[in-house]
């Protein structure tokens, strides 16, 4: 089976950056991805790591490291629009490529 | 993106009688489509994964016989809610997959499902 813990909650104040931490086991990796939910809505894709390293994608980097099984999502200069949660999701060949979601990091941002 | 389309947005249906949900590839052809269930301040759980003119593939502890999947055609699957009941009112969202199994998938908007 996969394992994928992340924090539950964070708080971060407007123009700040915040790092949203997550941890996984799984066997036959094969991509990690960060979607942002907001409250109601589907989850809408922010990024893709499968090598290890650092992938910046305008305020929002994502970091993977493949064998200590830990990726994070960076988010700076936050929003009041980037308070919602942030799921990290793993890809494993041995899960037939599907999707496992971590439990979601509900990000707040307050002024 | 890709574009995926899920109807309806929102739904409320009796006790007993069946719902059905349909989540759409607009712009690609959907190899695999996979469909989950979210509980209010939880994550996505995934339900099932169906691969286009075969049958679905449930996780464990979904029930085949309650929630039904018809992948038919390349760029349309739907879930089915048959005899519903209150404890089934939760958000229902798809996503999609082309060809590359190794590439994003994209999701629809997702479905609020109300037994009442």
């Amino acid at each position: 089976g996969q394992n994928i813990d992340q924090p539950t909650e964070m708080t971060a104040t407007e123009g700040a950056i915040v790092q949203i931490n997550c941890t996984y086991q799984t066997s036959g990796f094969n991509g990690l991805f960060w979607y942002q939910q907001h409250a109601g809505e589907a989850p809408t894709f922010l990024s893709y790591n499968v090598l290890d390293g650092l992938e910046e994608k305008g305020r929002f980097s994502s970091f993977l490291s493949r064998s200590k099984g830990y990726s994070y999502l960076l988010l700076k200069e936050l929003q009041m629009k980037d308070s919602a949660s942030y799921l990290c999701a793993v890809m494993a060949k041995a899960a037939g490529n599907k999707l496992t979601f971590g439990g979601g990091t509900r990000v707040l941002v307050k002024p | 993106g890709a574009v995926v389309s899920q109807h309806p947005s929102r739904v409320i249906c009796k006790s007993g009688t069946s719902v059905k949900i349909e989540c759409r590839s607009l712009d690609f052809q959907a190899t695999t489509m996979f469909w989950y269930r979210q509980f209010p301040k939880k994550s996505l759980m995934l339900m099932a994964t169906s691969n286009e003119g075969s049958k679905a593939t449930y996780e464990q502890g979904v029930e085949k016989d309650k929630f039904l999947i018809n992948h038919a055609s390349l760029t349309l699957s739907t879930l089915t809610v048959t005899s519903a009941h209150p404890e089934d009112s939760s958000f229902y969202i798809c996503s999609a997959r082309g060809r590359e199994s190794n590439t994003e998938a994209f999701f629809g908007q997702g479905t609020r499902l109300t037994v009442v």
